[in-house]
Parts: structure tokens; sequence; C-alpha cells
């Protein structure tokens, strides 16, 4: 039971606009920034969104990350086929004190 | 470019110990706190352990404390994390990742390909 709750799977089609939840509470979301993390099939996780909505270089702007409350999303817009990944938010935990995720969101490009 | 090379697993017996060793170079190794992650196969991402650029500050998940150690020695720019009393549910894919800042924030920018422990009789 990953503390930080995101939806199981999402789908979208090619140039959708697809987003991905992110559940926490007042210990982590609520005090803390949010991160987003892809990891494409038999790779490495990779940074995709810091500090709620910012964008590491190199990261096209189709995706987006945004935090209201104890809440946080990602958008992806114009999908596309190599966007088919996983999908984790991860946030620090002032209670655990240390590092929390999503249990994670597959996403399939239909 | 930042590289970060782990090694160490291996097939270990329930009880036994294991230390894995994350080799870093492309960056200033001692400017940054690092972390281990681990994964399951075939389920998520776990955070486990994380330690601050003068190994002044120490964090564990409840999953592993008191078994495992995490340190670092930043003349070889190299990390590390002691495992002792492993367990079957300590089979993982365990990554190494750099973080962000001097002091653990869990804002890990880069990320190592992994090295494989198993725990089984």
């Amino acid at each position: 039971q990953s503390v930080l709750t995101q939806p199981p799977s999402a789908s979208g089609t090619p140039g959708q606009r697809v987003t991905i939840s992110c559940s926490g509470s007042s210990s982590n979301i609520g005090s803390n920034t949010v991160s987003w993390y892809q990891q494409l099939s038999g790779t490495a996780p990779k940074l995709l969104i810091y500090s709620n909505n910012q964008r590491p270089s190199g990261v096209p702007d189709r995706f987006s990350g945004s935090k209201s409350g104890t809440s946080a999303s990602l958008a992806i817009s114009g999908l596309q086929s190599e966007d088919e990944a996983d999908y984790y938010c991860a946030a620090w935990d002032d209670s655990l004190n240390g590092v929390v995720f999503g249990g994670g969101t597959k996403l399939t490009v239909l | 470019e930042v590289q970060l090379v782990e090694s160490g697993g291996g097939l270990v017996q329930p009880g036994r110990s294991l230390r894995l060793s994350c080799a870093a170079s492309g960056f200033t190794f001692d400017d940054y706190a690092m972390h281990w992650v681990r994964q399951a196969p075939g389920k998520g991402l776990e955070w486990v352990s994380g330690i601050s650029w003068n190994s002044g500050s120490l964090v564990y998940a409840d999953s592993v404390k008191g078994r495992f150690t995490i340190s670092r020695d930043n003349a070889k720019n190299s990390l590390y994390l002691q495992m002792n009393s492993l367990r079957a549910e300590d089979t993982a894919l365990y990554y190494c990742a750099k973080d962000i800042a001097i002091a653990a924030t869990g804002l890990l920018d880069y990320w190592g390909q992994g090295t494989l422990v198993t725990v089984s009789s």
C-alpha cells in the first residue's frame, strides 16, 4: 500500500490529453513539493517534473504538473506512442522523514 | 555526463548480508545527497535510504531500518548500502540516485541502471 495514491492505469489515443492524479496528505504533498518520474519499459526512472510544475531541460513542454492542497496531477498533451510508460509521483514525507512514492500509473497509448 | 553505476547485487540466502556499491562520475559527488531506491519485480518504486553530502544525516525507510546502513566515501566518489538480515521481501532491483541538493530532499535527478538482489534459499 503506497502512501501516495495513483490510478493503476490510464490510456489515450495519439494527440489526446491525458491526466494522472496523485493523492497524498498534509505530511507529504500538503507540505512539500511533488516530483514526477517516467519509467519506460526495462529502463531506470527519469525525472520528468520537479517542484510541482518545473521541467528539467530536455523534457518536452507537452508534460506539465500541478498541485493543489494534498493532491497533484501530471498532464500530457499531444500524446505520442513513445509516452507509453509507467509514471510515478513522489514527495518528501515529514512524518516518515523520507521519500514516498505513488504506486505508479501505467499509461497505454491506444 | 552524470553516470551512476551500481554493483554488488546477486543471489543471497535469507538472513545473510550483502553490500551494494555505486560509483559516481560526471559531477562533484560531495556537493550532493544520495539515495537508494528499490523496485521489486513487477512492482513500483520504493525509497530505501538517503544520505547527506557529508554523511551527517542518514535516513531510512521503516522497512529497512536497523538492518540496512547507507554510507559514502567522497574521496572515492562512491555510495554504499550494507544490507544485513536479508529477507525474501528485499528481493528487488536497487537503484542509486542523485539528489538535487546537499541535504536529502528526495528530488532525484539522475538514476543508475540498478543492481539486482535476489534473496532466496
